[in-house]
């Protein structure tokens, strides 16, 4: 199966800082890659929707200027949490697809904001 | 709005019986239809994809799947307890997104 890399697994941060969260696909070209957030004992929920050399497309409620979302390449789309506080504090997932396939998910990242 | 509706559990089963896990979606034009498994602090992992009505065999898991009553099913035969965990039932539409469910969680007892 396809192989969806993401780092950091885990990351403590102080708040007001931001933080980086890489999602590469190895082993293939991700058309649209998707980035979740999951608050403990809850259900994924979508934050964004990247594809490759265009404008993330945000879910309602997801703040755009917090959560920046680069997509450089078709194996590379980043996320990052600008100053970021206790409430961020969450596992962060990505996900790849190539054309329309099923959901590779990377291992997540969570992020804890002291 | 799309939903897919999970009954949240916990659902208990002891080991060795048959684990029936249960979604519902709103969305009648949606095509692809996966079963997802996600243990504590983990990413998830597919375990099982459908398309077309009726039933998918894979190993100890049944998918089944009925469109007109807007239905999909995981039955796991043969119970262990490394299968206690949150299963994610996730309905795809005809573009890229996939709508997840609250998930169910499974204690299998030994």
């Amino acid at each position: 199966g396809a192989v969806v890399s993401q780092h950091p697994s885990r990351v403590i941060c102080k708040s007001g800082t931001s933080v980086k969260i890489e999602c590469r696909s190895l082993d293939f070209q991700a058309t649209t890659m998707f980035w979740y957030r999951q608050f403990p004992k809850q259900s994924l929920m979508l934050m964004a929707t990247s594809n490759e050399g265009s404008k993330a497309t945000y879910e309602q409620g997801v703040e755009k200027d917090k959560f920046l979302i680069n997509h450089a390449s078709l194996t590379l789309s980043t996320l990052t949490v600008t100053s970021a506080h206790p409430e961020d504090s969450s596992f962060y997932i990505c996900s790849a697809t190539r054309q329309g396939e099923k959901l590779f998910f990377g291992s997540g990242t969570q992020l804890s904001v002291l | 709005q799309k939903e897919v509706e999970q009954n949240s559990g916990p659902l208990s089963v002891p080991e060795g019986a048959i684990a029936s896990l249960n979604c519902t979606y709103s969305d009648r034009g949606s095509q692809s239809f996966f079963w997802y498994r996600q243990y504590s602090g983990k990413s998830p992992e597919l375990i099982m994809s459908i398309y077309s009505n009726g039933d998918k065999e894979d190993g100890r898991f049944t998918a089944q799947l009925n469109k007109a009553s807007q239905y999909v099913s995981l039955l796991i035969r043969d119970s262990q307890p490394s299968d206690s965990a949150t299963y994610l039932c996730a309905v795809g539409g005809g573009g890229f997104k996939t709508i997840f469910g609250a998930g169910t969680r499974l204690f299998v007892k030994a």
